[in-house]
């Protein structure tokens, strides 16, 4: 089973900020929090990650509330073509790496 | 460098029959693996691989085998398709770099799409 919450479906209007929410409330000590998307039938696509601190890339920002039982990615100017689905993803750091996706949050932006 | 590929894109099976699906990585990545997606839901890990000639279960394995022969390939065979699996199959890849970087990001194949009669 996925150990992430995430709401359905969002909506944003281009040019706006995207945030999407995420709960994992049973996260361990050796979790990190990786974020997907996959447009249309593409594969997925990494966007970012991170354990405790606020990540930043050229995609978007990931922030981990301090208790790390949820996390908040931010697509900073969301454009038509970041709609997708869109999977927040706890795995450990041991070999394999395994992930076990949710059904994610469908994001569609909005002209 | 063509990342991750798979072979074919599209199959069509009749209940019973027998099929590999390949996975082939062009960056020397140590981690492999095999998913599938049925319509409207997230990506269920099968089997995946962390080296040449390793393999674990993952999540929905039964009905399905895999191999790693080389480091590059990945292959998963369905040795009597039933219905049930039909569904879009993705492969993934990633190398063994460091945490603190995105190498530990999957890089996925662009999937097959299997459907079973």
């Amino acid at each position: 089973d996925a150990k992430t919450t995430q709401p359905p479906s969002m909506d944003c209007a281009e040019g706006r900020a995207a945030n999407l929410p995420c709960n994992h409330s049973t996260i361990s000590g050796n979790e990190y929090v990786y974020w997907y998307r996959q447009i249309h039938s593409q594969g997925p696509q990494y966007i970012i990650h991170g354990l405790k601190n606020n990540e930043t890339n050229e995609m978007a920002s990931l922030i981990i509330t301090e208790d790390r039982k949820s996390s908040t990615l931010i697509l900073p100017h969301a454009t038509l073509r970041d709609t997708a689905v869109y999977y927040c993803i706890v795995s450990p750091t041991n070999t394999g790496n395994q992930f076990y996706f949710g059904t994610g949050t469908s994001l569609t932006v909005i002209p | 460098n063509a990342g991750v590929t798979q072979t074919p894109k599209f199959r069509v099976l009749k209940t019973g029959q027998s099929m590999t699906l390949l996975c082939a990585q062009d960056m020397n990545h140590e981690y492999m693996y095999w998913y599938r997606q049925d319509p409207g839901m997230g990506l269920r890990l099968i089997h995946y691989s962390v080296g040449e000639g390793t393999t674990a279960k993952g999540e929905v394995p039964d009905g399905y085998n895999v191999s790693r022969l080389k480091k590059q390939n990945f292959l998963l065979g369905l040795e009597s398709a039933a219905p049930s699996q039909t569904s879009v199959y993705f492969c993934a890849s990633r190398g063994t770099g460091n945490q603190r970087s995105s190498s530990y990001e999957q890089y996925f194949g662009p999937g097959t799409r299997l459907t079973v009669t």
